[in-house]
């Protein structure tokens, strides 16, 4: 069975600050996607990794993908308020499977000015 | 282009009763999940649906059912609420076309079981 762990569960930092969210999975997986979601909000895509080595960036976010270590980290660089969120972590066994995405806890960003 | 919608957004419904929720997907896909969200949680994978049929399934008791119609909407109907059902529902729509795995996730949603 696939599970999803991110860590830290919470984070509260203050803007202008950097900081690394951490996604490990246990099971061979070569997909891994990073969601965020605001209250009340549906999940809104962020990034899309597809294979070992796979750094995406967007602004000041930015993601990479270590299938050998089950590894995958979110990177915020410089913090802004607008990017208070709750972060989603998922992974998706190739080929597909019997559980669609397995998605982690989350975690749940504050930024403070 | 809308995007994935869903109704209703909020419904309250008591032990025992049924629901059935709506779902229309991204103009241009084709494929559409259900999951599950729990308050404080991440979602869960209720099911998959592609071409009208159950393509893949998780862990979730048979009470919980759904369809996909030619136009590639899809209902998803629970049977028997429990309380435990109280949940934000969330439709996401995919296509074969796009990223490998890349979902596109509808409002939600949320059901309250009293």
């Amino acid at each position: 069975e696939l599970k999803v762990e991110q860590n830290p569960l919470f984070l509260s930092m203050q803007e202008g600050k950097n900081y690394t969210i951490y996604c490990n999975y246990s099971t061979t997986s070569d997909r891994l996607y990073w969601y965020r979601q605001d209250p009340g909000k549906s999940l809104e895509s962020l990034f899309v990794l597809l294979s070992n080595g796979a750094v995406k960036q967007e602004g000041r976010l930015m993601a990479s993908l270590d299938t050998k270590a089950r590894l995958s980290t979110l990177h915020i660089t410089a913090a802004v308020h607008d990017l208070s969120a709750t972060y989603f972590c998922a992974a998706d066994r190739m080929g597909g499977g019997a559980d669609g995405l397995t998605f982690g806890k989350g975690t749940h960003l504050i930024i403070q000015p | 282009d809308a995007g994935v919608t869903q109704s209703p957004t909020h419904l309250i419904k008591t032990r025992g009763q049924q629901v059935t929720l709506r779902c229309s997907p991204k103009s241009g896909h084709d494929t559409v999940s259900w999951y599950q969200q729990a308050l404080g949680q991440g979602p869960q994978f209720i099911f998959q649906y592609y071409e009208e049929e159950e393509r893949q399934r998780g862990n979730f008791p048979d009470r919980f059912s759904g369809h996909q119609f030619p136009n590639y909407s899809s209902e998803l109907n629970v049977n028997a609420l429990l309380l435990g059902d109280s949940a934000l529902y969330l439709c996401a729509s995919s296509s074969e076309l796009g990223l490998p795995g890349e979902l596109f996730f509808g409002e939600g949603s949320r059901l309250t079981v009293l």
